[in-house]
């Protein structure tokens, strides 16, 4: 059983499309995560969810819109793709907030053309 | 606010090679530190973490210590593997902060 499953794993598509990417964990989980990792494996923290309220949101473009339905799933929709998009995107989900790991899904590797 | 800064790669070793990756912090509070390896391909795997000073995480031969005095948390293998080509990144967090800060990532490749 994955833990933090995300789909689709790959994802190209063009310029001004409006993608979402979705994102599961089966472990229980009050806070998920959304990271967005660039060419150079740099890691960003986009948006943190705490029992399905938004607590983080750090400095992203409003094009980007999470959605939690519920504690066990954080979605990301992205509207009017731009080049500049293309990165990895991984949802993490941990137990607590602070203090103890998160698990990490496999990632989507989001390129725009 | 908090961050991590750690040792910029790539490294590149041969099989039986000691590795030492360092990282430091900046934090305002008492942090859990955490290592996160990443295979190509895949996304990150936890490590091994400390929660508290002088606690020494260790997993699959990396030993890593958690130092306050120095605010440093370095990751260590006696001998490594091909099978430890990886990316490599130091991580904190704390009770008021609602995200694991990561540094930049080292990437380490082990030639047989």
């Amino acid at each position: 059983d994955t833990a933090v499953s995300q789909t689709p794993k790959y994802l190209v598509t063009q310029m001004g499309n409006d993608k979402s990417i979705k994102c599961e964990q089966n472990l229980g989980h009050d806070t998920m995560y959304w990271y967005k990792q660039d060419s150079k494996k740099f890691l960003k923290i986009m948006f943190s969810y705490n029992n399905k309220e938004l607590i983080i949101n750090e400095t992203v473009p409003n094009r980007f819109s999470p959605k939690s339905p519920d504690k066990a799933h954080l979605n990301l929709h992205i509207n009017s793709l731009e080049l500049g998009d293309s990165a990895v995107y991984f949802c993490a989900s941990s137990q607590l907030v602070g203090q103890t790991e998160a698990f990490f899904g496999q990632g989507t590797r989001l390129t725009v053309v | 606010g908090n961050s991590v800064t750690q040792m910029e790669g790539p490294v590149t070793l041969s099989e039986e090679a000691f590795l030492t990756i360092n990282c430091t912090y900046t934090a305002t509070g008492y942090p859990s530190l955490f290592w996160y390896v990443q295979y190509p391909g895949e996304g990150l795997q936890l490590l091994l973490k400390a929660t508290k000073a002088d606690d020494k995480g260790s997993n699959k031969g990396f030993e890593a210590t958690y130092r306050k005095e120095t605010t440093s948390f370095h990751l260590e293998k006696g001998s490594v593997q091909v099978s430890d080509s990886a990316v490599y990144f130091c991580a904190l967090s704390d009770q008021d902060d609602y995200k694991l800060s990561f540094g930049a990532g080292t990437t380490v490749t082990v030639r047989a």
